[in-house]
């Protein structure tokens, strides 16, 4: 069965504080997503990666990072929390079909900034 | 740009009853079409796609039509179950360049037994 895990369901940080999320499929899949979901506003795209090591920008970059070590897994990395981070995170991952790559999302990580 | 429209909710039924979600969309060239679901406490799964012109995607009961002279990509089920209750997405993706996947705002659905 395939599977993304996501490394926390629920966290609760601090202004500031540097705050990890992590996120590993075993489906082999080359593609691996950031996403963020917000009430009203459904899914944006943070980063994107397409092989180890590599990433890219999505729509909303600004505050994030990640990082691609190996393939199974992809890191996203808020280097000081603010309270608009608050959010719920989704990790996904999918082949790298052009135009056709279903998505195979985690379980999300709900995120609360003080 | 690219971009995906989708009906406001929450959308409330009784059990048995037709559902349709309105999705239309925005796009260059010629996207594939996508819903996905999202059950409480759970991530999101994909539900039906298409990936061309007049395409019927079909799972679960559910069906959708890509219609390419409408950018339409509405979501049907003929009778609701209260397990049906869930948000629903509809999302697109270009067929030429690029892995970004586009949301809609999503529709939150309940089912009353």
């Amino acid at each position: 069965d395939v599977k993304v895990t996501q490394s926390s369901r629920y966290l609760v940080k601090r202004t500031g504080e540097k705050v990890f999320l992590e996120c590993v499929q075993d489906m082999d899949h080359e593609n691996m997503f950031w996403y963020r979901q917000d009430p009203g506003l459904g899914l944006r795209l943070i980063y994107f990666s397409y092989d180890v090591k590599m990433k890219e920008k999505g729509d909303i970059p600004e505050g994030y990072s990640v990082s691609r070590e190996k393939k199974e897994r992809f890191s996203l990395i808020l280097e000081s929390a603010s309270t608009n981070q608050t959010s719920m995170y989704l990790c996904a991952s999918s082949l790298p079909e052009r135009g056709t790559g279903e998505l195979f999302f985690g379980e999300g990580s709900r995120l609360t900034v003080l | 740009g690219n971009s995906v429209t989708q009906m406001e909710g929450p959308v409330t039924l009784s059990e048995e009853a037709f559902l349709t979600i309105n999705c239309t969309y925005t796009a260059t060239g010629y996207p594939s079409l996508f819903w996905y679901v999202q059950y409480p406490g759970e991530g999101l799964q994909l539900l039906l796609k298409a990936t061309k012109a007049d395409d019927k995607g079909s799972n679960k009961g559910f069906e959708a039509t890509y219609r390419k002279e409408t950018t339409s990509f509405h979501l049907e089920k003929g009778s609701v179950q209260v397990s049906d209750s869930a948000v629903y997405f509809c999302a697109l993706i270009r067929n030429t360049g690029g892995f970004k996947t586009i949301f809609g705002a999503g529709t939150r659905l309940f089912v009353k037994a």
